[in-house]
């Protein structure tokens, strides 16, 4: 079956810096979404990789290792607005998205 | 209009009652998606349309319809409501089956 893995909950404080892991046990690999959900909110696009190493973004970066079945997000210099969840979802070799549980940050100042 | 909107934003519906959520985008994009997102899951592929007159079948389409007349629409109906429906619904788009999915504001529904 297809699996997608994410810690449940984290706590992280203000000004720190947080990772997120993701591991993936999926049909096929096309490429690994993260997303930032907002409670009550929509998902919006954090992040895409499709080839091993790091992508940076501002404050986010991603990382992803396709022989390890692995991804993590990076947040640094935490705000209070950084509380969400964090999906991470990959796409499979029907292109379509499996997404994990999410991963609910807490930031406390 | 911009971006994707659903309506309606929230619905209590009885058990038995048939139901559509609408949903409409404005960006043009030739795939679409509807989703159901429940506590502790992620999310989950109801239907997806790649493009304008097609339609597929996701993970959990039992008890759910939809169509694809044209670009900007994309309805879902529920034919005979049931309690293991209520969630909160979201539809996505996305200009080629392959890129990021932007989403609507969702719709709760609540099946008693």
């Amino acid at each position: 079956g297809q699996n997608i893995d994410q810690p449940t909950e984290m706590t992280a404080t203000e000004g720190a810096i947080v990772q997120i892991n993701c591991t993936y046990q999926t049909s096929g690999f096309n490429g690994l979404f993260w997303y930032q959900q907002h409670a009550g909110e929509a998902p919006t696009f954090l992040s895409y990789n499709v080839l091993d190493g790091l992508e940076e973004k501002g404050r986010f970066s991603s990382f992803l290792s396709r022989s390890k079945g692995y991804s993590y997000l990076l947040l640094k210099e935490l705000q209070m607005k950084d509380s969400a969840s964090y999906l991470c979802a990959v796409r499979d070799s029907n292109y379509q998205l499996i997404w994990g549980a999410g991963t609910k940050l807490i930031i406390k100042p | 209009i911009a971006g994707i909107t659903q309506a309606p934003t929230s619905q209590i519906l009885a058990a038995g009652r048939r139901m559509t959520l609408r949903c409409t985008q404005d960006m043009r994009h030739n795939a679409m998606y509807w989703y159901r997102q429940d506590l502790g899951l992620g999310l989950r592929l109801i239907h997806y349309s790649n493009t304008a007159g097609t339609t597929g079948k996701g993970e959990v389409p039992d008890g759910y319809s939809v169509s694809r007349a044209n670009t900007d629409d994309f309805p879902l109906t529920l034919a005979s409501a049931v309690p293991s429906q209520t969630s909160v619904y979201f539809c996505a788009s996305s200009d080629r089956e392959a890129n990021e999915q932007f989403f609507g504001p969702g719709t709760r529904l609540t099946v008693l």
